[in-house]
């Protein structure tokens, strides 16, 4: 099984700052990788999808990278509504498994 | 707009059986495949199960796998989780999602808010 690691676990920041968390796989997954925001007590949100397409409705300042088995979201400018916990996420297209990582918490400095 | 709400969540004693439910409006139901994701209270995600869009060939988790099923009714719009011989670690909000079009989807791009499932003695 392919297994998703996030790092770092918890990340602390302030308002303006830009940001990045990192999410690697335990084997080539070319760009097959989602990003996830979510906010207690809500459903996740998707902001990223095949590792750098970004979803409809999302801010510019996300941004996603990375191929292979290393991965980054970017938030270029940190905003208020941005501290939350992010997942990243693959599909194994031949399995058609799905994986979550550990989640990042980015809370405020 | 797209629309997900599950029901059926409620608490349960271990061992027992508990049905889900996830209907779906403002899309073309039958064309898409659907997940359930749960996550334990203070926890992360955890993909569940596959809903395929021909309702055939479905998916699951090793956790959930002889114990869940999965199915759906393009008729009225929702499908659902079946959860048999529940555990304790069972215990969870449980999210449906919708993934792609036609069988070939690799995330989740709508959510409904959840349904807490609650299992103990």
């Amino acid at each position: 099984d392919i297994q998703m690691t996030q790092s770092p676990s918890t990340l602390s920041a302030s308002v303006g700052d830009r940001v990045t968390i990192t999410c690697r796989a335990s084997q080539n997954i070319n760009r097959w990788l989602a990003w996830y925001q979510q906010k207690p007590g809500q459903a996740p949100k998707v902001l990223i999808y095949k590792a750098a397409v970004l979803q409809s409705g999302v801010p510019s300042r996300f941004s996603g990278s990375g191929s292979g088995t290393e991965f980054t979201l970017n938030i270029s400018s940190l905003q208020p509504d941005d501290f939350a916990t992010y997942y990243c996420q693959h599909c194994n297209s031949f399995s058609r498994m799905f994986t979550f990582g550990q989640g990042t918490k980015l809370d405020i400095k | 707009q797209v629309h997900l709400v599950e029901s059926g969540g409620g608490v349960v004693q271990p061992g027992r059986s508990l049905r889900l439910s996830c209907s779906g409006s403002g899309f073309s139901f039958s064309s898409y495949e659907f997940h359930w994701v749960r996550q334990a209270p203070g926890k992360g995600l955890e993909w569940v199960a596959l809903v395929a869009y021909d309702g055939i060939n479905n998916e699951y988790a090793d956790s959930v796998k002889g114990r869940f099923s999965v199915s759906r009714d393009n008729s009225n719009n929702a499908f659902y989780l079946q959860m048999n011989s529940l555990r304790t670690d069972d215990s969870a909000v449980y999210y449906c999602a919708r993934g792609g079009f036609g069988g070939s989807g690799s995330h989740f791009d709508y959510w409904g808010p959840g349904t807490l499932v609650s299992v103990f003695s």
